[in-house]
């Protein structure tokens, strides 16, 4: 399976900053997949960042918070702009993997995460 | 609205006795369903997973059973062993969202004692 590497793992930020993460796939992949998971709740997709076009977002997610950046086909970068403190999270990257499941089931691999709290 | 639901928080299990994880849904229109497996400080490892059109899927010591007409499903751990301590998360994809959208739960922390 894909090896997915996220920077950075954790990280305390301040009020009205903003972090990148990045992440980084040991092979091509088309789309690549960010996800949240805040405190004691479920993961939960951002957007859909694909090579060459626009990142695609769910319904709560707006691309002036969550700008995504997808210059080739093994790295995406998602950044938190402007944090409060409802932005500290797990935040995690992933890619899908054809026929790891049953077939017709896409399995997605994910990154360690990038934990960020926001004081 | 949360359409997949883990109603236990928590679960612990001695070393050898059987864990049973449950998850249950609403959404009719999901036709995957899949375990993750979660350790602390690691992303989600995908365990095993199951089509809407069947019952069961066994892979050694972790069998998933699906009941569409109670809209429920459970992950089965025979035997369970300390290494199986984690976060456990039910998933789901609907016929229109197969793209890597999945539907999380909200996890079931399984602790196995010795």
């Amino acid at each position: 399976s894909a090896v997915i590497s996220q920077k950075p793992s954790r990280d305390i930020c301040q009020r009205g900053t903003s972090l990148t993460i990045q992440c980084q796939v040991d092979s091509q992949v088309t789309m690549m997949f960010w996800y949240r998971q805040q405190p004691g709740q479920s993961l939960t997709l951002i957007a859909t960042a694909n090579q060459g076009s626009e990142a695609t977002y769910e319904s709560g997610f707006v691309i002036d918070k969550f700008p995504i950046s997808r210059p080739n086909l093994t790295f995406s970068t998602l950044t938190v702009s402007n944090m409060s403190p409802e932005d500290s999270s797990i935040y995690l990257c992933s890619v899908e993997e054809s026929n790891r499941g049953i077939s017709g089931a896409n399995v997605l691999t994910f990154g360690a995460g990038s934990r960020l709290t926001v004081l | 609205d949360q359409q997949v639901k883990q109603n236990s928080p928590s679960l612990s299990v001695q070393e050898g006795r059987i864990s049973i994880l449950n998850c249950d849904y609403t959404n009719s229109m999901f036709d995957y369903f899949l375990w993750y497996k979660k350790y602390p400080a690691e992303g989600p490892t995908f365990l095993i997973s199951i089509s809407s059109i069947k019952d069961k899927n066994e892979d050694g010591r972790f069998t998933v059973f699906l009941n569409k007409s109670a809209k429920h499903l459970s992950l089965h751990i025979v035997p369970s062993q300390p290494g199986d301590s984690a976060v456990y998360f039910c998933a789901a994809s609907d016929i229109y969202n197969q793209g890597g959208k999945l539907i999380f739960g909200q996890g079931t922390e399984l602790s196995v004692k010795p």
